[in-house]
């Protein structure tokens, strides 16, 4: 069984441009979190989505940012007009369960995607 | 809002004594909690998960309490390698994560 696949592992885009980061969760998997990760600093939480439904997106910045989990194919996490700020490293992570009381497992995470922003 | 925290920025100890790793959290009443390690370039890696209505677990050396009066997980490292130098982060059921402890462990 497959881990966590993120890609690509390393991206560079030039200000003004698109990101787009994948995540294909592990098999059997149906809830899917994204993380940023500036050096030297922890996990953020950005959005928590199950198949083709956004639940918790608190973490996400209003704009410019994006995330989508489609019925088939990866999670896709999109960021137009790339700033230097964005400069981070991103991760998914997967668990067959949701976070709720009634229900407590662990996340698998991927290696993270690092994005430079020239 | 709530709100969690781990001690200190970094640990340094001696090969073979214990570490212990503090989690504290306000405002919040998690029904779980969990422990992770990452290595520096790679993603965190599972390694314990604590019920509130369980005071202790323990695997092989690793050792998590939990105290929802104090509001607080201890992790314990017993007999430390330097192979266990690493960052750890502590998370609620809601996949929020502390900033994490970098342990080092000196031969």
């Amino acid at each position: 069984n497959a881990g966590v696949m993120q890609n690509p592992r390393h991206l560079v885009r030039r200000r003004g441009q698109e990101a787009r980061l994948r995540c294909s969760p592990m098999k059997g998997h149906s809830h899917v979190y994204w993380y940023r990760q500036l050096p030297e600093e922890g996990l953020k939480f950005m959005v928590y989505l199950q198949k083709e439904n956004i639940i918790d997106e608190s973490g996400m910045p209003k704009e410019r940012f994006s995330a989508e989990f489609p019925k088939e194919g990866p999670s896709i996490l999109r960021i137009q007009q790339v700033v230097r700020g964005d400069s981070a490293a991103y991760f998914c992570a997967s668990s067959p369960r949701d976070g709720g009381a009634a229900m407590n497992t662990e996340a698998f995470f991927g290696q993270g995607t690092r994005l430079t922003v020239v | 809002s709530q709100k969690i925290e781990q001690n200190s920025e970094a640990l340094n100890i001696q090969e073979g004594k214990t570490a212990t790793l503090t989690c504290n959290y306000t405002n919040y009443s998690p029904a779980y909690l969990q422990w992770y390690r990452q290595d520096p370039g790679r993603g965190p890696v599972f390694l314990l998960l604590i019920r509130e209505n369980e005071k202790e677990k323990r695997k092989e050396r690793l050792k998590v309490t939990f105290d929802t009066t104090l509001k607080q997980s201890l992790f314990h490292i017993t007999a430390s390698q330097p192979a266990d130098s690493a960052t750890y982060l502590c998370a609620f059921n809601d996949m929020r994560f502390g900033a994490g402890t970098r342990l080092t462990v000196k031969p």
